[in-house]
C-alpha cells in the first residue's frame, strides 16, 4: 500500500525565513508521479507541482523549489524568503498508476504559519 | 481555474438522515473523485469514477455511495449521516493524460452532522 508521511504538523517562521517542508512516500510502483497542494486559510486546494519518478532534476519556480531523491523517497519542498501569503497548509500527495485511476495518497499536511 | 463547483456549500443535518452531495465540472474530463478532509489525515479518497456509470471504491468508503449519470455530474450520497462524517468533502477532476495527471480540486463542502 502507498503511503505519504510528513512528519511536521506546524512550522512556525518569521517573514523572509526559508522553510523546508519534509516529504517521505512509500509505493512498490516504479512508475508513480508526486504532487505538492497548498490549501490557504481560505480552504481551496491550489496544485503547486507534479513530478515523475523518472525526473528526479530539482525545480525552482519564484520563491519555491523542490528536491526530489528517490533514493530516500523524499520530495522536499522549500518556500525561500518566506511571505506572509505563504501561510496555508501544504499536502504532499503520491499517485497510483493510471490503470488504477490515478488516486492520490496524501500525507496529513503541514500549516506554515509565517509572522510579519 | 478548472470548472468544478459543488453543492451545496456548507451543511448541518441530523444522524440519520439521508444526504446527497454533488459535484459539477465543465472540463469534460473523464475521471472525477471524491475525498474526505479531516485534521490529522489530510485528504482520504472516498468513491471515484473513470466514466458514466463507471465508479469503484477508495480508501474510505463505507457509508458512502456515488452515482454518475452524466459525464458533468458526480454524487455522493451519505444514506444514513453519522457523525463521524462530519467532515470537509472535496471533490476533484482530472484529466488523465500522459504528462497531464494532476487533479484539481473544487472548493468543498463543509458538512455538520448533529
Amino acid at each position: 500500500a502507498q503511503k505519504v508521511t510528513q512528519a511536521q504538523t506546524e512550522i512556525s517562521v518569521v517573514e523572509k525565513e526559508d522553510v523546508t517542508l519534509d516529504c517521505v512516500y512509500e509505493t512498490r510502483d516504479t512508475t508513480y508521479y508526486l504532487f505538492w497542494y497548498k490549501q490557504p486559510p481560505s480552504g481551496e486546494l491550489v496544485f503547486l507541482i507534479r513530478r515523475n519518478s523518472f525526473d528526479e532534476q530539482n525545480e525552482i519556480s519564484g520563491r519555491y523549489s523542490w528536491n526530489f531523491q528517490k533514493s530516500t523517497s523524499s520530495f522536499n519542498f522549500t518556500i525561500t524568503a518566506s511571505q506572509v501569503v505563504d501561510s496555508a497548509v501544504y499536502f504532499c500527495a503520491l499517485s497510483e498508476p493510471k490503470a488504477a485511476g490515478n488516486k492520490l495518497t496524501f500525507g496529513g499536511g503541514t500549516r506554515v504559519l509565517v509572522k510579519p | 481555474d478548472a470548472g468544478i463547483t459543488q453543492s451545496p456549500r456548507h451543511k448541518v443535518t441530523e444522524t440519520g438522515t439521508p444526504v446527497t452531495l454533488r459535484c459539477h465540472q465543465t472540463e469534460n474530463h473523464r475521471y472525477m473523485y471524491w475525498y474526505r478532509q479531516d485534521p490529522g489525515h489530510g485528504l482520504r479518497l472516498i468513491h471515484y469514477s473513470y466514466g458514466v456509470k463507471d465508479t469503484d471504491k477508495g480508501e474510505v468508503s463505507d457509508g458512502y455511495s456515488v452515482s454518475r449519470s452524466k459525464t458533468e455530474d458526480f454524487l455522493l450520497t451519505l444514506e444514513s449521516a453519522t457523525s463521524s462524517q462530519t467532515s470537509v468533502y472535496f471533490c476533484a477532476i482530472s484529466y488523465l493524460g500522459t504528462e497531464n495527471n494532476e487533479q484539481f480540486f473544487g472548493p468543498g463542502t463543509r458538512l455538520t452532522v448533529l
